[in-house]
């Protein structure tokens, strides 16, 4: 167990729908990633958030957004949604005090757009 | 551009064998680093191994270690004594130490652990 949690664990939705899922970093942990995994795109960064401020923008869709709240949870909202959509989102956190690195991964919503 | 490049897409390995499982990088960044991480069938990512371009010793960590060699861009993962349970992906990852949020992910290797 990393630490980490995300809800809901799975979700699944029609097109053209709006979605927000969830993610709760470790405890102390300030920073927050969003990934998106799937098949055909592997595993792509999406968006940083530190301390509540954006950090780093990846291959996120304007129709994609988040936010970290002050007391660190963050969201990721989806809308619109597209059959391509579907994929496994992790959220990760990590020590900014490490000099590694290393990012702690939650254990994903799947999402399925149908 | 960076990029990771896992040439393997699956590999096999008897139990309590030793795997390697090879990754290799490019960047233009002087400062980075690698990272591994398992995914299992189960879906979490699990970081396992970290070594940083000017460490000087590869790194290791418990059954996991890191073949590095900086002059080949290579930075290939070890693991020893396999078991059942390291069936899993494998993801090799990189980032520019000034920059960790910028981390890239390889296409990754599937292991399966044979009895």
């Amino acid at each position: 167990d990393s630490g980490v949690t995300q809800t809901p664990k799975h979700l699944i939705t029609a097109t053209g729908q709006r979605v927000t899922l969830r993610c709760s970093p470790r405890s102390g942990d300030l920073s927050v990633y969003w990934y998106q995994q799937s098949l055909d795109q592997g595993l792509q960064f999406l968006i940083h958030y530190y301390n509540g401020e954006e950090r780093a923008k990846g291959n996120i869709l304007e129709r994609f957004s988040a936010q970290q709240f002050p007391d660190l949870h963050s969201e990721l909202n989806l809308s619109s949604l597209e059959l391509g959509d579907s994929a496994l989102y992790f959220c990760a956190s990590s020590v900014e005090a490490s000099s590694r690195g290393e990012q702690y991964f939650g254990p994903g919503t799947r999402l399925t757009v149908t | 551009a960076q990029k990771i490049t896992q040439t393997q897409p699956g590999m096999f390995v008897q139990e309590k064998e030793a795997v390697t499982l090879d990754c290799t990088y490019d960047t233009s960044d002087p400062s980075y680093g690698l990272f591994w991480y398992k995914q299992p069938s189960s879906g979490e990512m699990i970081f396992l191994i970290y070594q940083g371009s000017y460490d000087q010793q590869n790194a290791t960590e418990g059954r996991y270690s890191l073949n590095f060699q900086k002059a080949r861009k290579s930075a290939n993962l070890v693991i020893s004594a396999s078991q059942l349970g390291d069936s899993a992906m494998y993801f090799c990852a990189m980032a520019p130490k000034t920059s960790y949020d910028k981390v890239i992910f390889g296409p990754g290797t599937s292991l399966s652990v044979i009895p």
